[in-house]
């Protein structure tokens, strides 16, 4: 299994909808994870920290299952500001102090 | 407070010749990472310090490619004789501290086009 594996999409959905995205990872040992967010030529910002079981902020839902190992991101209520790049983030396996960004999910909402 | 500082923002090369790339991280941080990005690929992680040191070299692509940090605050990301394939975006990141919780803060990056 890859250190860190996103479906690279385009996931397109309408605006309103609901989308939700996985991320798998390979080091069982990880116990933070985190989800960023890159606009089109922009860095990487910071849009969730997933330390337990999920996080809630709004209308983003970040869920982890540690059997699976994977974690997810919900988007409730998709704007068209959504659309972006959302890279999910992980500790090496071996070595927590490396974060290990993933290849990113890109979500198209279109009115 | 002001975030992470990266310059130049674009640099232009001719093939061969040596860049240096500057980073300066949110003050009280001492993690500091380099990462690469190429045009529609996801981010490389390059090197990271603790401080001053650097624990994990491994991610840097060549020995044309060096790091150092002084003072636990600006950071240089040194290539020499650079080649057309190191365009890409060089991210510096800065954290409280290396490990499980600390989430990285970016800055805008250096946009190196190597001709």
């Amino acid at each position: 299994r890859k250190e860190v594996e996103q479906d690279p999409g385009p996931f397109n959905v309408p605006e309103g909808a609901t989308v939700a995205f996985n991320c798998t990872y390979s080091n069982s040992a990880s116990q933070s994870f985190f989800w960023y967010r890159q606009d089109c030529r922009k860095e990487p910002k910071l849009l969730m920290s997933v330390y337990s079981s999920g996080n809630e902020d709004g209308r983003f839902t970040a869920q982890l299952n540690r059997a699976s190992q994977y974690i997810s991101l919900l988007i409730r209520d998709s704007k068209l500001s959504d659309s972006a790049t959302y890279l999910c983030v992980v500790p090496k396996r071996g070595n927590t102090d490396k974060l290990i960004f993933g290849t990113g999910t890109r979500l198209q909402v279109f009115p | 407070g002001a975030g992470v500082s990266q310059s130049p923002s674009n640099k232009v090369t001719e093939k061969g010749k040596d860049v240096e790339l500057r980073c300066d991280p949110i003050s009280g941080h001492t993690a500091l990472y380099w990462y690469r990005q190429s045009l529609g690929q996801g981010l490389e992680f390059l090197i990271y310090f603790q401080g001053n040191s650097a624990p994990d070299k491994s991610g840097l692509p060549s020995d044309r490619f060096s790091a150092e940090r002084t003072g636990g605050s600006v950071s240089t990301l040194t290539i020499q004789r650079t080649q057309q394939e190191d365009s890409a975006v060089y991210l510096c990141a800065s954290s409280h501290q290396t490990g499980n919780n600390s989430p990285l803060h970016f800055g805008n990056g250096t946009r190196l086009t190597v001709t």
